[in-house]
């Protein structure tokens, strides 16, 4: 049973970089033929897809965040991170780490999400 | 503002059926992506409850169906019960965006 965990601080300053882990455990992210990635809920609002990175490497962002985004792998700890840099207010949410199998487009495994607040 | 658009939220008595829809445009639904939905509990992971328009995930009670025209698709829930009480939201792809998500549905049940 694939499971995911997300970790990281829960309060970023104002133009500081949020910096989140997930940890994957019941499948490996490098045998995996999968796009691991990150979604958002801020309050009030809907969910927002921030990005993910395939088993090899390639990634893919929203183009509304790509130019603060960076999703990475660290297959010896079988995780993957997230990184935003210069963080807004707006930028509070529950930040959810997913899992898509390659063949599809839609999201089988889900973290419990970790609320991130951004607030001096 | 949501690429999808769905309505903010919807209710009904037990025993009852609801629809939500979900509004898309010719660079997404439109376009034959695929619609997906999800059901989410408070303080707990999303959860695919509908995917490839109309297919369910083992373990999900055929109460619940999807379906997809033109550039909307559309969920209905069937003998409506307390537990089905949730935010639900669709998802798709976009040709320009990648994945998109619609801005999500309470479902208030009566």
């Amino acid at each position: 049973q694939l499971q995911l965990q997300e970790s990281g601080p829960g309060l970023v300053k104002p133009s500081e970089t949020l910096s989140l882990t997930c940890s994957v455990s019941g499948d490996f992210i490098s045998g995996s033929d999968s796009y691991w990635g990150w979604i958002r809920q801020s309050p009030g609002t809907g969910l927002e897809w921030i990005g993910y990175i395939y088993y090899s490497g390639s990634t893919y962002y929203n183009p509304s965040l790509k130019s603060r985004v960076t999703i990475a792998v660290d297959t010896s700890k079988n995780q993957f991170s997230l990184s935003l840099i210069s963080v807004i207010a707006a930028d509070t949410a529950v930040y959810y780490c997913a899992r898509r199998s390659a063949a599809v487009r839609y999201f089988q495994n889900w973290g419990q999400g970790t609320l991130v607040s951004v607030s001096s | 503002q949501s690429v999808l658009t769905q309505p903010p939220s919807v209710s009904g008595a037990p025993g009852q059926r609801v629809t939500i829809s979900c509004t898309g445009s010719s660079s997404n639904i439109g376009a034959a992506y695929d619609v997906h939905w999800y059901q989410h509990l408070p303080g707990s992971a999303p959860k695919l409850l509908i995917y490839e328009n109309s297919k369910r995930p083992s373990g999900v009670p055929d109460r619940f169906s999807g379906s997809q025209s033109g550039t909307s698709g559309s969920l209905a829930i069937t003998g409506l019960q307390a537990e089905d009480e949730a935010e639900y939201y669709c998802q798709s792809y976009d040709r320009r965006l990648s994945i998109v998500f619609g801005g999500g549905t309470k479902l208030t049940v009566l």
